[in-house]
């Protein structure tokens, strides 16, 4: 079974400049999550989406940042314009649902942005 | 929101000692409580897991324990093979989110 799919696995871009992030989670996963790991840091939610709905979105940064699952499926993260400060691995997760107390979240590789 | 502390942040053992690492957390609703390995370049993989229904739970040289009263779970690597240094990182839910802690480096030197 193939895992969470993320690409590009690494990109560079100057600041003020836009970056989207994809990904493709584990088929049959209605549960799809983007974080951000800043350097020798946990992950941090950004925000989670249940099938196409966005059902939290909390800590995303809006004026900034942007995310869509328009058929459910995979994902688009977007940030316009890039500031240094978002230097870090954007990461994506599966699960089948919601994390309760059944449904482990599977990460995908990440993708390392730097922003100069 | 949840807080999930973590110690140590780095841990050195040698090959065939055991290591142990250990989380606390704030919410007291948390009932989910998963562990990461991170590999450099890669991204979280789970290891191991535990509900709010059990206090331990064993899978080969990985063990999870879980205290509720006090809030506080770890996890125990026993008979540490070099191929298990990597950096670890506890979590907790809230809700449906997981909160994670800021990790473990842990190396295993032959």
């Amino acid at each position: 079974e193939a895992g969470v799919v993320q690409s590009p696995r690494y990109k560079i871009i100057e600041k003020k400049q836009p970056v989207a992030f994809w990904c493709n989670p584990i088929s049959g996963h209605n549960t799809l999550y983007w974080y951000l790991q800043n350097l020798g840091q946990g992950p941090e939610l950004l925000i989670r989406y249940e099938n196409e709905e966005a059902v939290d979105d909390s800590q995303l940064p809006k004026d900034r940042f942007s995310a869509e699952r328009l058929k459910g499926v995979d994902s688009t993260l977007k940030i316009q314009p890039a500031e240094l400060g978002d230097s870090a691995v954007y990461l994506c997760a599966s699960s089948l649902a919601g994390t309760g107390i059944n449904h482990e979240q599977f990460f995908g590789p990440g993708t390392r942005l730097t922003v100069l | 929101g949840e807080n999930v502390e973590q110690h140590p942040s780095t841990l050195s053992v040698q090959e065939g000692d055991s290591a142990v690492i250990k989380c606390t957390y704030s919410d007291s609703a948390s009932n989910y409580f998963p562990w990461y390995k991170q590999e450099l370049g890669k991204g979280p993989q789970l290891i191991i897991d535990i509900r709010s229904n059990v206090g331990e739970k064993k899978d080969q040289r990985i063990a999870v324990t879980l205290n509720k009263t006090a809030k506080h779970f770890s996890l125990h690597i026993t008979e540490t093979q070099p191929e298990d240094s990597a950096v670890y990182f506890c979590a907790a839910n809230s809700g449906y989110a997981l909160n994670f802690g800021k990790g473990t480096s842990l190396l295993v030197t032959p």
